[in-house]
């Protein structure tokens, strides 16, 4: 089953602006991991935030967790066109447990 | 460095017919190592789980099985297959079980017709 799932399913941004999909789960976690996926290839790991962590940047990427309310937001900041891809969250317990996903278009 | 591998990248079979797809680890030792399957605008299911040979865990009941017959090799096989195991079948490791990140394979196309 389904532990996280992002909002929105789908997003279309211009380069340059900053792109905002959220996560929200509904058990107790460990940490909360956001994946990136180009089309038709595997996932790539893009940050691990930790339960007793709201905040961690990397790069671009700062992502926030919310443990009370059960919610993460992943922020891109100055979007490009190669960030279009599709955005999972994962939630962590004994194994990950990935949601459908965020659909990004960068608009050149 | 690690990498891993997946093939074929593209498969078409029958329904009915058998499946293998193999995964493969270089670069690291004891991997865990994770079966996943994505339907078409889905989130990943995983399918199995191994932290060694001969350890693996199945998730969901259903008409595949796994194999690890080496430290780094993974196989998701099928005896016969139905047009339900259609999908994208994605591989992945991890240092250690549970919580930890992983890292994934290109990933099979698999269409049954």
């Amino acid at each position: 089953s389904q532990q996280g799932e992002e909002d929105p399913q789908a997003l279309s941004i211009q380069e340059g602006e900053n792109a905002t999909m959220n996560c929200s789960y509904k058990t107790s976690i460990n940490n909360l991991q956001w994946y990136r996926q180009n089309s038709g290839r595997g996932l790539v790991h893009l940050i691990l935030i930790r339960s007793n962590e709201r905040e961690k940047h990397s790069g671009r990427l700062r992502v926030t967790l919310d443990t009370s309310k059960k919610s993460s937001s992943l922020l891109i900041t100055a979007s490009r066109a190669a960030d279009t891809a599709s955005y999972f969250c994962a939630t962590a317990t004994y194994k990950l447990s990935f949601g459908a996903g965020t659909t990004v278009t960068v608009r050149a | 460095s690690q990498t891993i591998h997946q093939w074929p990248a593209t498969l078409v079979q029958p329904v009915g017919s058998p499946l293998s797809l193999e995964c493969t680890v270089e670069g690291t030792s004891n991997p865990n190592l994770y079966w996943y399957r994505q339907a078409a605008g889905r989130g990943l299911q995983l399918l199995f789980y191994s932290i060694g040979i001969d350890q693996i865990s199945s998730e969901v009941p259903q008409n595949l099985s796994a194999s690890r017959p080496q430290d780094r090799q993974f196989i998701l096989s099928s005896k016969k297959l139905l047009l339900s195991d259609s999908g994208f079948y994605l591989c992945a490791w991890s240092r250690m079980a549970g919580d930890y990140e992983q890292y994934f394979g290109p990933g099979t196309r698999l269409t049954v017709t």
